[in-house]
C-alpha cells in the first residue's frame, strides 16, 4: 500500500533553518510529483510548493520563494523541503502529498506530517 | 485569508443530509477542477472527491461532489459520528501559479 512517511517533529529558533523529508513506499516514485502542504494552529491548508517526478522541476508558492528548497532523492524514494529564515509563523505540520494524476490534479496520497514548532 | 471560501461550520444530525459549499472565481474553480479533503485533526487527510465528481476506491456514495461554474458543493448524506470533521475544499489558481484551498468546514454531527 502507498505509504508516505514523514521524518520526526523539529523545534527550531527564529532565523534557523529547517529539512523535513517524507519516504515514498507502495508505489513507483518516480511516477508521481509530490507536494508539500502546511497548517499552522488553528489555520487551514497552505500549499507550499511541488517538485516533479524527477527531481529537477519545483514550483513554489509566492509567498515561500526564496525560503525554500524541495528537492529528491530517487535512490531512497524521499522527498524533502528545506525552509530558511524561519519565523514564529512557520509553527506548523507540514505534510507531503502525492498528486493523483500528474503536476496538479488532487492529493491523494498524504503523509501524517511533521510538527515543526519555531520558538525562542 | 483563503481564496476559496467556505462557511465555517455546518452541522445536522445523524442520517441526514449536508452539504458545504465552496466559493471561488474564474481563475480558479472557474477553470480548473475541485477536489475534497476529510481531515481530522493530527491525522493525514483523505482525499473524498477529485475532478469535481469523483470518488477514489474506497470512499462510499454517501459523498458527491458538483461544480458549477464558480462555486462547488460537497454533498454528504447518511450522516455518521464518524463524519465529524473538517472538510477542505481545493483547486488549482491559474492567476497565482498556486494549488489553493479554502478555509476548512467543520462539520458537527449532532
Amino acid at each position: 500500500q502507498v505509504q508516505l512517511v514523514p521524518s520526526g517533529a523539529e523545534v527550531k529558533e527564529p532565523g534557523a533553518s529547517m529539512k523535513v523529508s517524507c519516504k515514498a513506499s507502495g508505489y513507483t516514485f518516480t511516477n508521481y510529483y509530490v507536494h508539500w502542504v502546511r497548517q499552522a494552529p488553528g489555520q487551514g491548508l497552505e500549499w507550499v510548493g511541488v517538485i516533479n517526478p524527477t527531481g529537477d522541476t519545483t514550483t513554489y508558492a509566492q509567498k515561500f520563494q526564496g525560503r525554500v528548497t524541495m528537492t529528491r532523492d530517487t535512490s531512497t524514494s524521499t522527498v524533502y523541503m528545506e525552509m530558511s529564515s524561519l519565523r514564529s509563523d512557520d509553527t506548523a505540520v507540514y505534510h507531503c502529498a502525492r498528486d493523483r494524476n500528474g503536476y496538479y490534479n488532487s492529493f491523494d496520497y498524504w503523509g501524517q506530517g511533521t510538527r515543526v514548532t519555531v520558538s525562542s | 485569508q483563503s481564496v476559496l471560501t467556505q462557511p465555517p461550520s455546518v452541522s445536522a444530525a445523524p442520517g441526514q443530509k449536508v452539504t458545504i459549499s465552496c466559493s471561488g472565481s474564474s481563475s480558479n474553480i472557474g477553470s480548473n477542477y475541485v477536489s475534497w479533503y476529510q481531515h481530522l485533526p493530527g491525522t493525514a487527510p483523505k482525499l473524498l472527491i477529485y475532478d469535481n465528481n469523483k470518488r477514489p476506491s474506497g470512499i462510499p456514495d454517501r459523498f458527491s461532489g458538483s461544480k458549477s461554474g464558480t462555486s462547488a458543493t460537497l454533498g454528504i448524506t447518511g450522516l455518521q459520528t464518524g463524519d465529524e470533521a473538517d472538510y477542505y475544499c481545493g483547486t488549482w489558481d491559474g492567476s497565482l501559479n498556486s494549488a489553493v484551498f479554502g478555509g476548512g468546514t467543520k462539520l458537527t454531527v449532532l
